[in-house]
């Protein structure tokens, strides 16, 4: 398995809703990113785990809560959003360490409204 | 890490070589270029990596000057599907983790 799995493929969530955002891989990878993309934008670093803990923190705002609970597994839980946070979240995971490049999964469509 | 200067387009005919050039003047010597694309809607896919010499694969080759201050990709028969977002990117690896930060990207249309 060469891949990494995000779900789901496409969210609208109000402004007082809670969800949350999962990705899956099972390459054996111990480093796992989310970034996120607004549109004709690079994507922008978020979170890094490394071995389940949490690496670096890209000054988020507390209404993106992250989340690994186990190697092959990491979540981001949505709260309170607002619709300037509306972009495509991308999940990535890599060897940490090792020369080869990130694999990253398809992202998952934000929508606030 | 060290910036990267790209293009921010360049259209290729199709079957002909694309060659996208990044330039990297800051870049040290434990850091390595690598390449990533971007297909409308999808999330990015690593090219290819190389830290002095040059690099090839079944995607594309990686051309690195003698002084390390930029770099081509070679795309060698550009099709339609070659038409992303192309980001040149240039970092070093740390031993538990390491972050790859995007810059603008060469956005290339490959041409009928």
């Amino acid at each position: 398995d060469t891949e990494v799995t995000q779900t789901p493929k496409h969210l609208v969530m109000g402004m007082t809703n809670k969800k949350s955002l999962k990705c899956e891989q099972h390459m054996g990878h111990r480093a796992m990113y989310w970034y996120k993309q607004k549109a004709k934008k690079p994507p922008e670093l978020m979170f890094v785990y490394s071995y389940e803990k949490l690496s670096i923190n890209e000054s988020v705002p507390s209404r993106f809560s992250p989340e690994c609970p186990n190697s092959s597994l990491l979540n981001l839980h949505l709260h309170a959003l607002q619709p300037e946070d509306s972009a495509l979240y991308l999940c990535a995971s890599s060897h940490p360490g090792v020369l080869y490049g990130y694999t990253f999964g398809s992202g998952t469509r934000l929508t606030v409204v | 890490d060290a910036k990267t200067t790209q293009p921010p387009s360049m259209d290729c005919a199709e079957g002909r070589a694309a060659n996208l050039p990044c330039n990297h003047s800051t870049i040290s010597g434990n850091e390595y270029v690598y390449w990533y694309r971007q297909i409308h809607s999808q999330g990015p896919q690593y090219i290819i990596h190389g830290l002095k010499n040059n690099e090839t694969n079944e995607m594309a080759s990686l051309i690195i000057t003698e002084d390390r201050k930029s770099s081509t990709l070679i795309l060698p028969h550009a099709t339609l599907r070659d038409t992303a977002v192309y980001y040149c990117i240039v970092r070093v690896a740390k031993t538990s983790y390491d972050k790859v930060i995007f810059g603008p990207g060469t956005s290339l249309s490959v041409i009928p």
